[in-house]
């Protein structure tokens, strides 16, 4: 069974840059596109953007200055860094694995709650 | 505001069917990309309910069934139970945003 699991610091200043891994286990990072998604607390699902195992990004437009996907296919894992970050950005964070880049977010994380405060 | 619609909330009572339904737009649901639905339950991490408009997952149990027509979609849940509350949202791709969107999530309610 593909696991996700994400790790990062859960506290970041504001203006600075928050960075986050996910690690997948139990099969191949390979083949596949890898998705960040966040909720802000009692909000709903945000699609970050995604990575394809090869290297190419797709990013939200109203986020796309700020982030940053990458993929280390020799450790099966890929990161996210969002940079200027503001208390708008508090939310727990999300790794999925994505079937498709038109498609369904098959394998999810725990998930980290991420929180922007000085 | 979320690119797909959803209410923000549904009720029902024990072993009663619930629809919830899911409105896009030209660039998403009506372009004929496909709708997936997810069941968050407090606290944890959405979890995938159907996909590809109306295929289930392995373990997912057939109360749960969805269709996608025109610029819309729509998951029903017969037999409610009470173990069946929980934040439902809809997911498609956007051509506009070259990405996946999210409704905003519905939450169901068993009364």
């Amino acid at each position: 069974q593909v696991q996700l699991q994400e790790s990062g610091p859960g506290l970041v200043k504001p203006s600075e840059t928050l960075s986050l891994t996910c690690t997948v286990s139990g099969g191949s990072i390979s083949s596949y596109y890898w998705s960040w998604i966040r909720q802000p607390p009692g909000k709903g699902l945000e699609w970050i953007g995604y990575i394809y195992y090869s290297g190419t990004t797709y990013y939200n437009p109203s986020l796309n200055s700020r982030v940053t996907i990458s993929v280390d296919t020799s450790k099966s894992q890929f990161s996210l860094k969002l940079s200027s970050v503001t208390a708008a950005d508090t939310a727990v964070y999300y790794c999925a694995r994505t079937q498709l880049r038109t498609g369904w977010h098959v394998y999810w994380g725990q998930g980290t709650l991420v929180t922007v405060s000085s | 505001q979320s690119a797909l619609t959803q209410p923000p909330s549904v009720s029902g009572a024990p072993r009663q069917r619930v629809t919830i339904f899911c409105t896009g737009s030209s660039s998403n649901i009506g372009a004929g990309y496909d709708v997936n639905w997810y069941q968050q339950l407090p606290g944890t991490a959405p979890k995938l309910l159907i996909y590809d408009n109306s295929n289930r997952p392995s373990g997912v149990p057939d109360r749960f069934s969805a269709s996608k027509s025109g610029t819309s979609a729509s998951l029903a849940i017969t037999g409610l139970q009470g173990e069946d509350e929980a934040d439902y949202y809809c997911q498609s791709y956007d051509s506009s945003l070259s990405g996946s969107v999210f409704g905003g999530g519905t939450k169901l309610t068993v009364l």
